[in-house]
């Protein structure tokens, strides 16, 4: 039972243009979102996140959306750079409880050519 | 700067052997995690522990076991490796009652790619 989906494995844009990600949850529960980004060898690392109480939060190039109704948030990030070509990973969590776990997406591997 | 530090890289054990991975966080928090990271599959909880000698069981605990002696410390136990445990296994620690806008963040370790032959 994937809980946290991402239905695109893959995604390739051009230098400059907008990469948009994309996440689809199950659980209503789920209350706090998080977008991380893994280079090859190396861990996972925390890029943005939203509360269910806002639509939208905005971090330099990175924004990220949440529709509540639709069960689905986005990472945008514009421009894209050949740098941010890793992959994401949407993570989602439950209840007020800080530090409890993360359920993970199967992540999108972002392709950004020069 | 949080670290999360993670005892191999690289790990090539054979079939039935008992394997132990290390992980090691410097920031005091409470919260410590093992997850696999498997193609298509994305990064699913193995154990997590919330304090010292304390474990919960996450998605897939079969095969693995794990300690938690010292708060900085929490160790990962394959008792009888098989081959589809090969994986890249990640470290993950968080702090309990983290401000507002940061929480459930968790700081990942490097990773350690396990191979079972």
């Amino acid at each position: 039972d994937q809980q946290v989906k991402q239905n695109s494995p893959s995604l390739s844009v051009q230098e400059g243009r907008i990469s948009i990600l994309n996440c689809d949850y199950t659980n209503s529960m789920f209350d706090y979102f998080l977008w991380y980004k893994k280079y090859p060898a190396e861990g996972p690392t925390f890029l943005i996140s939203i509360s269910s109480i806002k639509d939208k939060n905005e971090d330099g190039r990175f924004t990220v959306f949440l529709n509540k109704s639709a069960k689905h948030l986005s990472l945008h990030i514009v421009p894209s750079q050949p740098g941010d070509s890793a992959v994401y990973f949407c993570a989602a969590s439950e209840g007020e409880t800080s530090g409890s776990r993360l359920t993970f997406g199967e992540g999108t591997q972002l392709t950004v050519n020069p | 700067d949080v670290k999360v530090t993670q005892s191999s890289r690289y790990l090539v054990k054979r079939t039935g052997e008992k394997v132990f991975l290390e992980c090691v966080q410097d920031m005091d928090h409470e919260n410590m995690f093992w997850y696999r990271q498997d193609p298509g599959l994305g990064l699913r909880l193995i154990y997590f522990s919330y304090d010292v000698k304390m474990k919960e069981k996450g998605d897939i605990p079969e095969g693995y076991s794990v300690s938690r002696e010292k708060k900085e410390r929490f160790s990962l136990i394959l008792e009888s490796a098989s081959t589809n445990q090969t994986s890249m296994y990640l470290c993950a620690s968080s702090l309990w009652g983290a401000p507002s806008g940061r929480r459930d963040t968790q700081y990942f370790g490097p990773g350690t790619r396990l191979t079972v032959l």
